[in-house]
């Protein structure tokens, strides 16, 4: 079973920030939070990940609180492209295995 | 570099049948993994191959199979097909040497069963 929760769908107005969180309140201390999203009818795409550190790259930034119960993916400038179901995914960082267990994650429309 | 590439793209079977997908990962990397995604149960692991070896295995019966090949690209079958296999079939490669262990995703085989 996927070990976060996050809501189902989000809206998001184009050119706004997107804001989405995620619940991992059973997280471990090795296990890292993993971003992906899958954009309708196409395989999943990596986006970010984090251990307790802040973390930015060109796409996203990733926010993980101080006790890692719990993290928000942002996405500065959302655009019509954006939309699509983002997961998160929490992980031992381990090059011993590449199972991922996806949740429902949230469905993130983004409106012009 | 050129990505993860499933063929065939889409297929048609009937119950009882049996189908073989195959998925090719991006030069270099040797780890495969293999999902099944359905509208009622999501995104679900099957199995996971590295150097020819399967390393991971998911909750789904015997009639799902996979293997890999020296070259890594990796194929999945599965046998007695029933309607509940219809679905998208993904495959995913990584290097496994990196830090971070990214997945790469293919496009995925639509597999429909009737």
């Amino acid at each position: 079973d996927a070990k976060t929760t996050q809501p189902p769908s989000m809206d998001c107005a184009e050119g706004r920030a997107a804001n989405l969180p995620c619940n991992h309140s059973t997280i471990s201390g090795n296990e890292y939070v993993y971003w992906y999203r899958q954009i309708h009818s196409q395989g999943p795409q990596y986006i970010i990940h984090g251990l307790k550190n802040n973390e930015t790259n060109e796409m996203a930034s990733l926010i993980i609180t101080e006790d890692r119960k719990s993290s928000t993916l942002i996405l500065p400038h959302a655009t019509l492209r954006d939309t699509a179901v983002y997961y998160c995914i929490v992980r031992v960082d381990s090059s011993n295995t590449g199972k991922l267990i996806f949740g429902q994650g949230t469905t993130l429309q983004v409106k012009p | 570099k050129a990505g993860v590439t499933q063929t065939p793209r889409y297929l048609i079977k009937t119950r009882g049948q049996q189908v073989t997908l195959s998925c090719s990962p991006i030069s270099g990397h040797r780890s495969v993994s293999w999902y099944q995604q359905t509208p009622g149960q999501g995104l679900q692991f099957l199995f996971e191959y590295f150097s020819e070896t399967q390393r991971n295995k998911g909750n789904f019966p015997g009639r799902f199979s996979g293997r890999q090949f020296s070259n890594s690209r990796s194929e999945m079958n599965v046998s007695t097909l029933e309607l509940g296999d219809s679905a998208l079939y993904l495959c995913a490669s990584s290097s496994s040497g990196n830090s971070y262990n990214e997945q790469f995703f293919g496009p995925g085989t639509r597999l429909t069963v009737l």
